[in-house]
């Protein structure tokens, strides 16, 4: 089974508007969390990840996420998306890596 | 630097044949991961290595082994494929086990069972 819940399969944005992509996860001990991304037929890039330390982390091409123990989420935001930001969106985690089944992102011009 | 190299890039295979897939990385990495990523399901591994000579199973192993001879490399067999095998094989590096280093992915294999 898997630990990490994404429980958006798709979200469509307008170009400019804000995004929020959810995640939720379900591991005992602080996990490690991470998000990727795959735009199409390529491999995932890394946008960024959490550890420890400042619940709000900073990734690549814009994006941030934040860690809430309370909600057990880790949701990924951009305050401004771009076309070219259309791609899948996976968000893992744990010690032996899994991923979630993805949010796939769709932007309107 | 290549990275991470797959092999091959798409392969159509009848049922019940036997086939290995090929990962080579070149980041000297100690970890090694195989998932297979389908619709709606998105990436599942299926095993993994924390450094050579060692091996674990991921959520999905039925059906696939792996093995760890050396750092470099970490091949992904199928002893007797089937339809439901179909999907496309990401193989994935990270420096050191555990979680904490960003994994690097390869372009992946597309392959067909029929």
């Amino acid at each position: 089974a898997q630990s990490v819940t994404q429980p958006d399969i798709h979200i469509t944005v307008s170009e400019g508007a804000s995004l929020e992509l959810r995640c939720n996860y379900s591991y005992g001990a602080t996990p490690y969390l991470f998000w990727y991304v795959q735009s199409p037929g390529q491999g995932l890039q890394l946008l960024l990840k959490y550890f420890s330390g400042d619940t709000l982390v900073q990734g690549i091409k814009g994006f941030e996420a934040e860690f809430k123990r309370s909600q057990s989420s880790f949701n990924l935001r951009k305050p401004s998306v771009h076309w070219s930001d259309a791609a899948e969106y996976f968000c893992g985690g744990s010690y032996i890596p899994t991923f979630g089944r993805g949010t796939s992102l769709i932007v309107h011009p | 630097i290549a990275g991470i190299t797959q092999a091959p890039t798409s392969q159509i295979l009848a049922a019940g044949r036997r086939m290995t897939l090929r990962c080579t990385q070149d980041m000297r990495h100690n970890a090694m991961y195989w998932y297979r990523q389908d619709l709606g399901l998105g990436l599942r591994l299926i095993h993994y290595s924390n450094t050579a000579g060692t091996t674990g199973k991921g959520e999905v192993p039925d059906g696939y082994s792996v093995s760890r001879a050396n750092t470099d490399d970490f091949p992904l067999t199928l002893a007797s494929a089937v339809p439901s095998q179909t999907s496309v094989y990401f193989c994935a590096s990270s420096d050191t086990a555990g979680g904490a280093d960003t994994q690097y992915f390869g372009p992946g294999t597309r392959l067909t069972v029929l």
